[in-house]
This record gives structure tokens, sequence and C-alpha cells, in this order.
């Protein structure tokens, strides 16, 4: 069955960077993709972008909009999350979470996040 | 952007009550909607994909219903380890989005 494992705790300080890996196991097939996901303390789910190279798609929430990267390492079946300029506001668990794919006419269709990462906690203190 | 409200923002009931969650769209989309549970300290467990399809595993008091902009996720006869927070998500325009969840608490 799909396995999600991320990496462990990273304290950061304002205007750092961070880059959270996601190691990916058990898949049959490629049509797949990762969603990540955070969450501050206290707080509801925030949608923070998707990457799969099922259809070479990578997107992006407005809000981390160009200080966010999503990479794929084949060789390893590790996706990775970059963001920059770190601020208070990015501290949250950041999960990240596998959704397959099915291809369509023109479209593909998505089936929710049915596994997900253990979450990694990001702190951003001065 | 679709904007996701969902209500209430908590709920108190009692073991073995039905419980009724809504989740409302700011635009008309189709069924490609997803709840989750979260409790303390863990990841979101999918429950409900695709508006209305349990995913694997959930117990069968688990259903989601949908009518326009309006998506329902029910849990008849609420058990002890059903307590915890609930989202809806949308993916079916980038950004996907999720609803800001709804607690539900024992009473």
């Amino acid at each position: 069955q799909v396995q999600l494992v991320q990496s462990g705790a990273e304290v950061r300080k304002p205007g750092a960077s961070v880059k959270i890996s996601c190691k990916t196991s058990g898949h049959t097939f490629t049509n797949y993709g990762i969603g990540w996901v955070r969450q501050a303390p206290g707080q509801g789910l925030e949608w923070i972008g998707w990457i799969s190279d099922y259809n070479d798609n990578r997107q992006y929430a407005p809000r981390v909009q160009g200080r966010v990267t999503m990479t794929t390492d084949p060789s390893t079946n590790t996706v990775y999350l970059e963001l920059r300029r770190l601020t208070a506001d990015d501290t949250a668990v950041y999960y990240c979470a596998n959704s397959h794919m099915v291809a369509g006419t023109g479209v593909f269709y998505y089936y929710g996040l049915d596994v997900w990462g253990q979450g990694t906690t990001v702190t951003v203190s001065s | 952007e679709i904007m996701m409200t969902q209500s209430p923002a908590t709920l108190s009931v009692s073991p073995g009550e039905r419980v009724t969650l809504s989740c409302r769209a700011s635009q008309r989309f189709s069924n490609n909607l997803a709840w989750y549970q979260q409790k303390g300290g863990q990841p979101p467990r999918l429950l409900i994909y695709g508006a209305t399809t349990r995913a694997t595993g959930i117990p069968t008091r688990f259903s989601g219903s949908e009518s326009g902009t309006d998506f329902t996720l029910t849990i008849t006869s609420l058990q002890s380890e059903d307590f915890a927070v609930y989202y809806c998500q949308q993916y079916n325009n980038w950004p996907w989005t999720f609803g800001q969840g709804t607690k539900v608490e024992i009473k």
C-alpha cells in the first residue's frame, strides 16, 4: 500500500528557507500526484500546492506563489517542498498527501487526498 | 478561487445521535469534493470523495450528499471515536481549497 514518510522538524529564522521531503513508496503505477497541506497551530487546513510527474503539473496556492517550489526525484521516489523568505506566519505542520489520478479526454480526474504523511513541523522564530 | 464555508463551527452532540455537517461552495462545480476527519495531533483521514463515495475502510455510518453548491456529511449514530474536526475540500478548480472545519464535540 502507498506510504508517505516525511522529513523531521525544522527551525528557521525569519527570511530563511526550508526544504521538506516526502518519500513515497508502494505505488504500483505512476498515475498519482502529491499535494501539500499545512496547518498553523490551532488552525484549520490550508492547501498550498500540488505536483505530479504523471501529467507534468505543478500548482501553487496564491498565498505562497513566488516563494514556493515543489520538485520530485524519481530516482528516490521523493517529493520536495521548498519555501523561501519565511515569516512567522509560515509556522505550521506541513503534510504531504497522495491522490491518484485517472486520465480522461483532455482532463484528469482526482479522488481526494487518500494517504497522508505524518507531518513535518516547521517553526519560524527569531 | 472557490471558497468553501462550513457550518456550524462547533457541534455538541451525544453518542448515538445523528449528525449533519454542512459545506457550501462559493460557486457551483461537479462532484469533486472530499470530506476529511482529523483528530488531535494526527494527519487528516479521507472519509468521502466524489461528494458521495466512501473511501476504503470507512464505516457505512458516514455518508455524503450534494445539492447545487451545498454539500453534506452525515454521520448516523455517532460513535465515541467520531469526535473530531471535519473538513470539506474542493478539488475541482485550482487552487484546491478547504473549508475552515467543524468540530464535533461531546455534549
